[in-house]
């Protein structure tokens, strides 16, 4: 079984100050890994996705996550956020067989202030 | 038009009572999944439907019932709703191809 822990449930930070969201996941077999965030009052939506190759994953609104097998981790970073990123980010894991279901964190509500 | 829907988007119901929660998508996509949402517990899993003929029990899918009527529409019911009940339900679906999953904009509900 697969388990994903993201180690902070939540992260200020000030507008155009770099972030990084921190996931880890468990699992003795390979792994597909997403980041889905959450937009108040909406439903989640795909950040970025890892499923093979490069490790390092470019998602939209100029995120990008990088696969650390060694260190089962899968951390999500932005270089500069903007007031319109604040939401709930979710971390999730799921096996590459095609049965399999994610299996997500618990979040990290990213909170950017002026 | 949005891709997932789900009806209704609040509801307010009683202890014991049965409600059900309606998900249809128009994304033609076969796999179709029921998740609540708890504050600081993320999303679980409480069924999912990989075709029309197929049922799954997700990770807390005790109290819960769903039925998939057709590709395009998969219910959640309660058949006798508790306080425990009350979260934020969303339904979402998903194809092989893309490996993304679509969701709905969730159903709060709460159970007095």
């Amino acid at each position: 079984a697969q388990s994903v822990t993201q180690l902070d449930s939540q992260v200020p930070v000030f507008e155009e100050a770099p972030v990084e969201l921190r996931c880890n996941y468990s699992s003795s077999v390979s792994v597909y890994l997403f980041w889905y965030v959450q937009y108040p009052n909406q439903g989640l939506q795909l950040l970025l996705k890892y499923l093979s190759g490069s490790t390092l994953v470019k998602g939209i609104n100029g995120f990008e996550a990088e696969f650390n097998k060694s260190q089962t981790s899968f951390h999500l970073r932005k270089p500069s956020v903007h007031i319109s990123d604040t939401a709930e980010y979710f971390c999730a894991v799921r096996s590459p067989s095609g049965y399999s279901t994610l299996t997500f964190g618990k979040g990290t509500m990213l909170l950017v202030s002026p | 038009d949005a891709d997932v829907t789900q009806t209704p988007r609040n509801r307010i119901t009683k202890t014991g009572k049965r409600i059900m929660l309606e998900c249809s998508q128009t994304k033609g996509h076969d796999r179709m999944y029921w998740y609540r949402q708890d504050p600081g517990l993320g999303l679980r899993l409480i069924y999912y439907s990989f075709d029309v003929k197929d049922i799954n029990k997700g990770e807390i899918s005790d109290g819960y019932s769903v039925s998939r009527q057709a590709q395009a529409k998969f219910s959640l019911s309660l058949e006798s709703a508790i306080p425990n009940q009350t979260a934020l339900y969303f339904c979402a679906t998903s194809d092989l191809m893309t490996d993304t999953q679509y969701f709905g904009p969730g159903t709060r509900l709460t159970v007095l």
